[in-house]
């Protein structure tokens, strides 16, 4: 199995709802990452877990939050979102957060709407 | 700001052509990675080149590495109207561990 799987697929949300982004790998990858990408623009990095643990958060608002709960769930939680924070939401994962040699295995992406 | 810009931001080729994508960054790399994404969806990775290689190719790709230029092409042989996609490079700093920095990226258009 060498899939990222990321649900949902599309979410709208109002400013004042929660909602999570979730992401599962059974690749036994120990990073994983949460990367934003607007239209026609490159991914940014957003979060990088290693072993489970929060290793960079790359200045994000307080309104996403990450979670992951286990080796290979990752959940992103979205709470008072603005409109500006509509994009693709992608999740990653590597096998060892350390090593600058690994490849990335991307999801599909949430393609997420604040209205 | 962004390790890596390409050039060109779009092309588009015949089927059967080549396509070359350029990609220039900043700092000192450990490797560079080259990923294609088809509309809407996640990025494939496709290639990665270490810092002390010139070149690699992969079936129909072809990447080479200048870092004294801080430079990378990747060229795609006998292009299919199936490669039509965006091409981003990416960049890991030597310092960076596991910091994976994209590049504007190229849209890649094959007419059939």
């Amino acid at each position: 199995d060498t899939e990222v799987t990321q649900t949902p697929k599309h979410l709208v949300m109002g400013m004042t709802n929660k909602k999570s982004l979730k992401c599962e790998q059974h690749m036994g990858h120990r990073a994983m990452y949460w990367y934003k990408q607007k239209a026609k623009k490159p991914p940014e990095l957003m979060f990088v877990y290693s072993y489970e643990k929060l290793s960079i958060n790359e200045s994000v608002p307080s309104r996403f939050s990450p979670e992951c709960p286990n080796s290979s769930l990752l959940n992103l939680h979205l709470h008072a979102l603005q409109p500006e924070d509509s994009a693709l939401y992608l999740c990653a994962s590597s096998r060892k957060p350390t090593d600058a040699q690994e490849k990335l295995f991307f999801g599909s992406g949430t393609q997420l709407s604040v209205l | 700001s962004q390790q890596g810009e390409e050039d060109p931001q779009a092309l588009s080729i015949q089927e059967g052509e080549n396509a070359t994508m350029n990609c220039s960054y900043k700092t000192s790399i450990n490797n560079l990675q080259w990923y294609r994404q088809n509309s809407g969806r996640g990025l494939v990775h496709l290639i990665l080149i270490r810092s002390n290689e010139r070149e690699k190719h992969s079936g129909r790709l072809r990447v080479t590495l200048d870092t004294s230029k801080k430079s990378s092409s990747l060229l795609i042989t006998a292009s299919r109207a199936a490669d039509t996609a965006s091409y981003f490079c990416a960049t890991v700093k030597e310092t960076s561990g596991s910091r994976l920095t994209f590049g504007e990226g190229t849209q890649l258009t094959v007419n059939p």
